[in-house]
């Protein structure tokens, strides 16, 4: 239980171009999800909060007119990197709040990721 | 700043021995802690979640916790080829997140090398 899937997993794109990214709760209603990301050799940086039917809560310095999320349903949530530039390449993950294991307190769960590269 | 440390490494462990990760964090205030564990060019993998003091076990993972003294550790017992990966330590904290949501703040990892 409580799986999350992403899609795209790997995505090249041509800079000023945008790229949409989805994340799904496959198994389990998600009201809120995490958007990070993660540069070779560091750890990962939550991006923004994304909270179904509400707006996206963006974390300092990450600029929510470039990386636009929507969280139209219980399930889905996208990011969209608009006008992606080469410094934009990383590794975006998202992460779905859910059940915690044996009925505990809620826990994130990661999707695959999605490897991003913009030339 | 709030911050999560880890001890980068590699830490290097023969196998069947216990391995023994660390990691502190700054903010007195946090209420949930967790270990991922992460193989290269993948995404996290919850391992196991710590909310009170003491020790939490579930098979041979063990979490620590002792947050007078801002500490989480986590012991693998008979470690594993497998078990070769990078291990992140996460903090869920309000203060930590700017939007006020609780989204994770993540240590940079411990890369773990079990040697056969």
């Amino acid at each position: 239980g409580a799986v999350v899937s992403q899609h795209p997993s790997r995505v090249i794109c041509k800079s000023g171009t945008s790229v949409k990214i989805e994340c799904r709760s496959l198994d389990f209603q998600a009201t809120t999800m995490f958007w990070y990301r993660q540069f070779p050799k560091q750890s990962l940086m939550l991006m923004a909060t994304s909270n179904e039917g509400s707006k996206a809560t963006y974390e300092q310095g990450v600029e929510k007119d470039k990386f636009l999320i929507n969280h139209a349903s219980l399930t889905l949530s996208t990011l969209t990197v608009t006008s992606a530039h080469p410094e934009d390449s990383s590794f975006y993950i998202c992460s779905a709040r859910g059940p915690g294991r044996g009925g505990g307190t809620d826990t994130q769960y990661f999707g695959p990721g999605t490897r991003l590269t913009v030339l | 700043q709030k911050e999560v440390e880890q001890n980068s490494g590699p830490l290097s462990v023969p196998e069947g021995a216990i391995a023994s990760l660390n990691c502190t964090y700054s903010d007195r205030g946090s209420q949930s802690f967790f270990w991922y564990r992460q193989y290269s060019g993948k995404s996290p993998e919850l391992i196991m979640s710590i909310y009170s003091n003491g020790d939490k076990e579930d098979g041979r993972f063990t979490a620590q916790l002792n947050k007078a003294s801002q500490y989480v550790s986590l012991l693998i017992r008979d470690s594993q080829p497998s078990d070769s990966a990078t291990y992140l330590c996460a903090v869920n904290g309000r203060m930590y997140s700017g939007g006020g949501a609780d989204g994770l703040t993540f240590g940079k990892g411990t890369h773990l090398i079990i040697q056969p």
